[in-house]
């Protein structure tokens, strides 16, 4: 375990459902990251909370809703996703990343059929 | 072209072999990232480094910041070692300014 903990582990979702993703940290650390992993790609930069407001949205759909309600949880909300949406979806946090880098959830494996 | 390249995509390597990954990058960075991906998903940071060298255990990572190239080595490769390695450079002051590459894929045979 790295510190960072992601619910659930597998997810699989229709296209007209609505899910969440969540992550939590007790790491004191002031930023939370999503990131998207598909086959074949490297990691995409989704989302960055730092002290709960969100200060990168990298051009990610609207059907991905963000949330941090407090520096140790981010949610993920999914509706109306597609297939391609289908992904590993990995949180990380961070506290002064410059000096001590990334820590890493172990990630939600979603599929969307 | 993906602004961070790793050699090779895919390695084999007997046990007890010496492995080493590389790295390339063509922006200008404050830090790189080692980073090591099992099949169940989880990352786990190996290094962080900016200049010259570090080691833990059998692994060691080099950087060299002039000619923008990383190489992270595993000496006494184990089976355990399989997994994919990424590079991940930190660039710019922004948080979000991190910079994947595709990985490489390790396998170490007994």
């Amino acid at each position: 375990e790295t510190g960072v903990t992601q619910t659930p582990r597998h997810l699989v979702m229709g296209m007209t459902n609505k899910k969440s993703l969540k992550c939590e940290q007790h790491l004191g650390h002031n930023a939370m990251y999503w990131y998207k992993q598909s086959a074949k790609k490297p990691l995409e930069l989704m989302f960055v909370y730092n002290f709960k407001e969100q200060t990168e949205n990298n051009s990610v759909p609207s059907r991905f809703s963000p949330e941090c309600p407090n520096s140790s949880h981010l949610f993920l909300h999914l509706h109306t996703l597609q297939p391609e949406d289908s992904a590993l979806y990995l949180c990380a946090s961070s506290q002064d990343f410059r000096v001590y880098g990334y820590t890493f959830g172990s990630g939600t494996r979603l599929t969307v059929v | 072209k993906n602004e961070v390249e790793q050699s090779p995509q895919n390695l084999t390597a007997q046990e007890g072999e010496f492995i080493t990954i590389n790295c390339s990058y063509s922006v200008g960075i404050s830090a790189l990232h080692w980073l090591q991906q099992h099949p169940g998903g989880g990352i786990v940071s190996l290094f962080m480094l900016s200049s010259g060298k570090k080691k833990h255990g059998r692994l060691i990572a080099t950087i060299n910041i002039q000619e923008k190239h990383s190489s992270l080595h595993i000496t006494a490769s184990h089976p355990r070692d399989s997994a994919v390695y990424i590079c991940a450079v930190i660039y710019g002051g922004s948080q979000g300014n991190l910079i994947f590459g595709k990985g490489t894929k390790l396998s170490v045979k007994p």
